[in-house]
């Protein structure tokens, strides 16, 4: 059973397009996040939602947006792609205080590349 | 301005031997850590933690071990095994928001 799965595992795709990646948990987790790995491997947060509403949102350009529909699904939307766009995305699912401090659960990420 | 650090980017162990793993940062006021691990086109999974309350945490082959003085931790991993072999990042927490190091691969030789 896929605790937090994102689509697509892959995306290649053209500068100036729009592009979404999907992320969903099936853990009933109330928080949800989304971060970039960049090419020196550091994962940093990008948005988070707790309950369908944003509570972190950290210096992304505003060509990123973030959608939650529900509190198990957050979309992220990335209009007019740029080379420096390409890296690894991976959502994740916590739910604080219910498995130890803030364990974050993560999906298998989507590696996203801009040619 | 990086306020968790894992200074070796690789580490390479005999089987059997212990691993230490080391995480450094900056905040005081983290009020958990966490240490994840991570195979290649896999996301992170989660691995041990420690309160910042706590000065030592033990999970089986894992142990987390916390030096607030210093602003350090520690994750020993003994005995060390050919599936250990994958990147470990160090992250730190308050509220909602993690902080992660930039990881640190370990290779454990046969």
């Amino acid at each position: 059973d896929t605790a937090v799965s994102q689509t697509p595992k892959y995306l290649v795709t053209q500068m100036g397009n729009d592009k979404s990646i999907k992320c969903e948990q099936n853990l009933g987790h109330d928080t949800m996040y989304w971060y970039k790995q960049d090419s020196k491997k550091f994962l940093k947060i990008m948005f988070s939602y707790n309950n369908k509403e944003l509570i972190i949102n950290e210096t992304v350009p505003n060509r990123f947006s973030p959608k939650s529909p529900d509190k198990a699904h957050l979309n992220l939307h990335i209009n007019s792609l740029e080379l420096g766009d390409s890296a690894v995305y991976f959502c994740a699912s916590s739910q604080p205080g219910f498995s130890g401090p803030h364990e974050q659960f993560f999906g298998p990420g989507t590696r996203l590349t801009v040619l | 301005d990086q306020q968790v650090k894992q200074n070796s980017p690789s580490l390479s162990v005999q089987e059997g031997r212990i691993s230490i793993l080391n995480c450094d940062y900056t905040n005081s006021m983290f009020d958990y850590f966490l240490w994840y691990k991570k195979y290649p086109a896999e996301g992170p999974t989660f691995l041990i933690s420690i309160s910042s309350i706590k000065d030592k945490n033990e999970d089986g082959r894992f142990t987390v071990f916390l030096n607030k003085s210093a602003k350090h931790l520690s994750l020993h991993i003994v005995p060390s095994q050919p599936g250990d072999s994958a990147v470990y990042f160090c992250a730190a927490g308050s509220n909602y928001q993690l902080i992660w190091g930039a990881g640190t691969k370990l290779i454990i030789k046969p």
